[in-house]
């Protein structure tokens, strides 16, 4: 069946140190591709998002992604985390074949980041 | 810009009763909405999509007659949850898309719980 893949359910990190989340998916074609997070207690909220252009993306509080067309994936990143990047996050796709925009969304993965 | 909002924020009720949750777009007119439900430490999984002036479209095994999906406005869609039984207790959360654009607004969610 078609999906979005993230690969990591739950990434623990220290301060400062690099971070790479896995986001693959399965749909051929043209598709719009979204990084989202969701802090404790809070709404979602997007990070980023790759319509076409530039496969690098970069998105709010240092937050990057690049989207790979030959891999279907589109892995989240950002060089230095912090604590309050503690979260979950998730991938999601808009399949252009999708009626109606819905977003696909993966399982999400959830960050600790410790002080 | 872009805010949605859900009212009531949390909600219990008794098995049996019916409950009924508002979604908002404060600043803008959103032709599609969309119903999520987020089970604890679990993905988002698409309910159903409403287009305003038309009946709502349930994903897959989505009961229409529980879950009723109203767009009655291009600011206003309400999901009402009839005949809750515990096993509806969950975290449902809607989006808004402005016109054609392919971005999805999230509301902060509304935790039901069925006693």
């Amino acid at each position: 069946a078609q999906s979005v893949s993230q690969h990591n359910h739950h990434v623990i990190l220290s301060e400062a140190a690099s971070l790479e989340l896995g986001c693959n998916y399965s749909y051929g074609g043209t598709v719009n591709l979204f990084w989202y997070v969701q802090y404790p207690g809070q709404h979602l909220q997007l990070l980023l998002k790759y319509f076409s252009g530039d496969p690098l993306v970069k998105g709010i509080k240092g937050f990057e992604a690049e989207f790979i067309k030959s891999k279907f994936s589109f892995n989240l990143r950002k060089p230095s985390v912090q604590w309050s990047d503690t979260a979950e996050y998730f991938c999601a796709v808009i399949p252009f074949r999708n009626q109606g925009g819905k977003l696909i969304f993966g399982q999400g993965t959830e960050l600790s980041v410790k002080p | 810009g872009a805010v949605v909002s859900q009212h009531p924020s949390r909600v219990i009720c008794k098995s049996g009763t019916s409950v009924k949750i508002e979604c908002r777009s404060l600043d803008f007119q959103a032709t599609t909405m969309f119903w999520y439900r987020q089970f604890p430490k679990k993905s988002l999984m698409l309910m159903a999509t409403s287009n305003e002036g038309s009946k709502a479209t349930y994903e897959q095994g989505v009961e229409k007659d529980k879950f009723l999906i109203n767009h009655a406005s291009l600011t206003l869609s309400t999901l009402t949850v009839t005949s809750a039984h515990p096993e509806d207790s969950s975290f449902y959360i809607c989006s808004a898309r402005p016109g054609t654009s392919y971005e999805q607004y999230f509301g902060p969610g509304t935790r039901l719980t069925v006693t």
